[in-house]
């Protein structure tokens, strides 16, 4: 299966401990994107990679978050000091580094589901 | 992107009728999209539509857009119980539409 993957699926952490989330996207697509949804809603934009750099980050991204795509390939988004109200679905997408015809189609990975007791 | 708002919240139907669901939008774009979330296959790109364009085909879906009006909507017939999911619309402001904004959704139930 050549799409986006994610891993882990599923992350259960005390408050306060740190995770990390890894993304796998489709080897030649340049852009990755991180969101966030959680129960009832549509997702929301965390922040967007071009190749390596990370080119916007969302207010909804605290402190607490930071995220990596060192290479350029699969990236990673980590949690310190987790709230409960960071209970919720991250979802990894990926696009080709071109927007064909001005529109950008995203590939989503099936999510991390993470889960803050 | 700006948010897109799909009307009905909520939407329960037999398997064989068809479904309707429909997205405002406030300010002019340059495409939309439809994207489906069900737990098996996770968030999928639908099917695009145009400024320019008023109606698209893809399958048994049918999307139209009406630009006067600022709406759009998505019909899928001949439902299944597999189309139970919910389907969010993504307006696109055109140049680099590298962000998605997405609404709640619709939530579509097809009952077998």
């Amino acid at each position: 299966d050549t799409g986006v993957s994610q891993n882990p699926r599923h992350k259960i952490t005390k408050r306060g401990q740190n995770v990390t989330f890894r993304c796998d996207p489709i080897s030649e697509h340049n852009r990755l994107y991180w969101y966030r949804q959680t129960l009832g809603q549509g997702p929301e934009f965390l922040t967007y990679f071009q190749n390596e750099a990370q080119l916007e980050k969302s207010r909804l991204l605290s402190d607490r978050f930071s995220a990596e795509r060192p290479k350029g390939s699969f990236s990673t988004l980590e949690i310190q000091r987790t709230e409960q109200g960071d209970s919720a679905m991250y979802l990894c997408a990926s696009s080709p580094g071109w927007a064909a015809n001005n529109y950008n189609e995203q590939f989503f990975g099936p999510g991390t589901r993470l889960t803050v007791l | 992107s700006q948010q897109g708002e799909e009307d009905p919240q909520a939407l329960s139907i037999q398997e064989g009728e068809n479904a309707t669901m429909n997205c405002s939008y406030k300010t002019s774009i340059n495409n939309l999209q439809w994207y489906r979330q069900n737990s098996g296959r996770g968030l999928v790109h639908l099917i695009l539509i145009r400024s320019n364009e008023r109606e698209k085909h893809s399958g048994r879906l049918r999307v139209t857009l009406d630009t006067s009006k600022k709406s759009s909507s998505l019909l899928i017939t001949a439902s299944r119980a597999a189309d139970t999911a919910s389907y969010f619309c993504v307006c696109g402001m055109g140049g680099s539409n590298y962000k998605l904004t997405f609404g709640k959704g619709t939530l579509l139930t097809v009952n077998p």
